[in-house]
């Protein structure tokens, strides 16, 4: 089954602490991202990756960082730096044919703070 | 550069009545663009998009969206709205070329009232 797998579905943290979470991808795309989804914010780019062991600040990247050891995963960890963390989490691929580039969406992860 | 505006954060249908979702994009180039929903605590699927040619596009779940050059819109629309529909919707333009190029808009929830 081809996919975005994102987990855990649901994170809790206490303040202070790093969490790390997970994004894995068998579509074989070679650019992957983060978003932040508060509500009535639509959707925030934290970073982004076009290959392997090559990544970019996206909008918010402040209090995050990320890595990309294999084409198939970009973990996402959220620092103490990062103030606000509480919020959803989304992961994406894209696609790229025929100069359209497409994004693909994991489930997402919902991350709280205690 | 580009960007999104969807009119209308909260829009309420009757079951059975049309659904009509605004979007206004901005852009210094030929767009590409793309309407994707959301249900709750979930990813974001793509309902449908426009490249080139048609300008208008048929989507999944009876879901159409018609692209106007001169109005800059790309408004979504069902003829019918059903329970089912009930979700976040998005707007989403890019360029023709380059990655990390897709613009969402901040969304807009339907509600469909039996």
């Amino acid at each position: 089954d081809g996919g975005i797998t994102q987990s855990p579905k649901y994170l809790f943290r206490k303040e202070g602490q790093n969490v790390t979470l997970s994004c894995e991808q068998n579509l074989n795309h070679d650019a992957m991202y983060w978003y932040r989804q508060d509500p009535g914010q639509g959707l925030r780019l934290i970073y982004y990756s076009q290959i392997v062991n090559d990544f970019q600040k996206g909008d918010i990247a402040e209090g995050y960082s990320v890595s990309r050891e294999k084409k198939e995963s970009f973990p996402l960890t959220v620092t103490s730096a990062q103030k606000n963390p509480t919020a959803f989490y989304l992961c994406a691929t894209e696609r790229v044919a025929g100069g359209l580039y497409e994004q693909f969406f994991g489930p997402g992860t919902r991350l709280t703070v205690l | 550069a580009q960007s999104v505006t969807q009119l209308g954060s909260h829009v309420s249908v009757s079951e059975g009545a049309l659904v009509l979702l605004r979007c206004n994009y901005s852009s210094s180039v030929p767009p590409y663009l793309f309407w994707y929903v959301q249900y709750p605590n979930q990813g974001l699927q793509l309902l449908l998009k426009y490249t080139t040619g048609a300008t208008l596009v048929k989507g999944i779940n009876g879901f159409e969206a018609e692209f106007k050059k001169s109005e800059t819109s790309f408004h979504l629309t069902k003829p019918s709205a059903h329970m089912s529909d009930a979700a976040e919707y998005f707007c989403a333009v890019s360029a023709l070329t380059g990655a990390n190029n897709l613009f969402f808009g901040t969304g807009t929830r339907l509600t469909v009232i039996p």
